[in-house]
């Protein structure tokens, strides 16, 4: 399976500000896939981001507010934006890869606390 | 649409004791993949095991054993000898769409106690 590193692995922001959280795999990837977990909650898919098109997104989540950039086959970038006390959740992303596709392997997620 | 149902939110064991989590899925494709994942209290989310709607077959890896019952959409989970490692969020997941469009259960909490 891929190796996923994610970066930030942790941060405290201030409302009203942004944070980009960075996905690397160690392996070419078509699919990345962001969620969002909110505390005690399970996992809630943002969007699904192809290399080269625009990223899909879930019913409930805009662009404005979760804009992602694809820029390669190893990368992706979610960013919360005009964050508030609400955003504070684990941001994990995932992708499929090797001889099982149908699996989705995760990052080690971005613990995000919005005060 | 698909559904992933948890009904033990909290589970505790004292450590050696066996454990089975719950998983009761709801789909009408007939093909589809059915995931168990682990959460420790670090948040990563560490993959266990997958199993196809073709295969039925039960699956045992040292301590962790798995029973897919198609007859009852139920795809649960057993740990024997649980230690305090064990501890951690369990979620069950389903797929019908070969890696994506997951659906995740809303996870069971095991805590093993020493």
């Amino acid at each position: 399976s891929a190796v996923i590193s994610q970066k930030p692995s942790r941060d405290i922001c201030q409302r009203g500000t942004s944070l980009t959280i960075q996905c690397q795999v160690d392996s070419q990837v078509t699919m990345m896939f962001w969620y969002r977990q909110q505390p005690g909650q399970s996992l809630t898919l943002i969007a699904t981001a192809n290399q080269g098109s625009e990223a899909t997104y879930e019913s409930g989540f805009v662009i404005d507010k979760f804009p992602i950039s694809r820029p390669n086959l190893t990368f992706s970038t979610l960013t919360v934006s005009n964050m508030s006390p609400e955003d504070s959740s684990i941001y994990l992303c995932s992708t499929t890869s090797g001889s099982f596709q149908e699996t989705q392997y995760f990052g080690p997620g971005t613990r995000l606390l919005v005060l | 649409a698909q559904k992933v149902t948890q009904a033990q939110t909290e589970i505790s064991v004292v450590e050696k004791e066996d454990v089975t989590l719950d998983c009761v899925y709801e789909t009408r494709d007939t093909t589809y993949y059915l995931f168990w994942y682990k959460q420790p209290p670090s948040g990563e989310l560490v993959f266990l095991i997958r199993r196809n709607s073709f295969d039925e077959q039960n699956e045992i890896s040292g301590r962790y054993s798995w029973n897919f019952q198609k007859s009852t959409s139920s795809f649960n989970f057993t740990i024997t000898a649980s230690q305090v490692v064990d501890s951690a969020v369990y979620f069950c997941a389903l797929s019908v769409d070969y890696g994506q469009n997951f659906v995740f259960g809303p996870g069971t909490r095991l805590s093993v106690l020493p």
